[in-house]
């Protein structure tokens, strides 16, 4: 699977949108894009999945260029609760899924 | 519908002793996974079972093993245990289905080896 390169943190004041970019330059033609949310001390939580343009659900959106080497998670209006780590991911199309976690990006939302 | 449960979320251990820990998933779910998360590694993948059958694995020792039951019920097992064992464990479930399933993950439990 293609591995992924995210920035290991960014820093948010509360009502700002946050746009987090994850390169993943070796996808293959069956591979999604999805990330999960994580924060301390609790199971990572589903946020999004795509496979190219844009997906958008009540939490975010995905952008996926057309080339797929790269995707951007935003998050419309963060609020102090959005402080955790996001995992960029890229899964099989395979009908199961077996997550690879990499280090993700430690999202830090400030008054 | 109930999450994932996890039991128990706090476990102290002695290094050479082993430990059971149980997952419950989501009603309908029949995949069952299974990842080590430590401040040093981060998240890694343990081993996934569907339908009894462990299905695909990580790189893991063979001290580490699993096994689901025949109502989904998995539990993981880890013998003669190390230091470095301790860990958050966790648990995710899914459902078979198109693209990449969307796993859940239960609380966790919090492996500590002294």
């Amino acid at each position: 699977l293609a591995k992924t390169t995210q920035p290991i943190s960014m820093d948010s004041y509360e009502g700002q949108e946050v746009n987090i970019t994850c390169s993943h330059n070796n996808i293959a033609t069956n591979d999604y894009i999805t990330w999960y949310q994580q924060f301390p001390s609790q199971g990572p939580r589903f946020i999004i999945q795509g496979y190219k343009t844009k997906v958008t659900n009540e939490v975010a959106s995905l952008f996926i260029p057309a080339d797929r080497k790269s995707s951007t998670l935003s998050l419309p209006r963060v609020s102090l609760s959005d402080t955790a780590v996001y995992y960029c991911l890229v899964v099989r199309n395979s009908g199961y899924s077996t997550l690879t976690f990499g280090k993700g990006t430690m999202l830090l939302v400030s008054p | 519908k109930a999450g994932v449960t996890q039991t128990p979320r706090y476990l102290i251990k002695t290094r050479g002793q082993q430990v059971t820990l149980s997952c419950s998933p989501i009603s309908g779910h029949r995949s069952v996974s299974w990842y080590q998360q430590t401040p040093g590694q981060g998240l890694q993948f343990l081993f996934e079972y569907f339908s009894e059958t462990q299905r695909n694995k990580g790189n893991f020792p063979g001290r580490f093993s699993g096994r689901q039951f025949s109502n989904s019920r998995s539990e993981m097992n880890v013998s003669t245990l190390e230091l470095g064992d301790s860990a958050l464990y966790l648990c995710a479930s899914s459902l078979e289905g198109q693209g990449s399933p969307e796993q859940y993950f239960g609380p966790g439990t919090r492996l500590t080896v002294t």
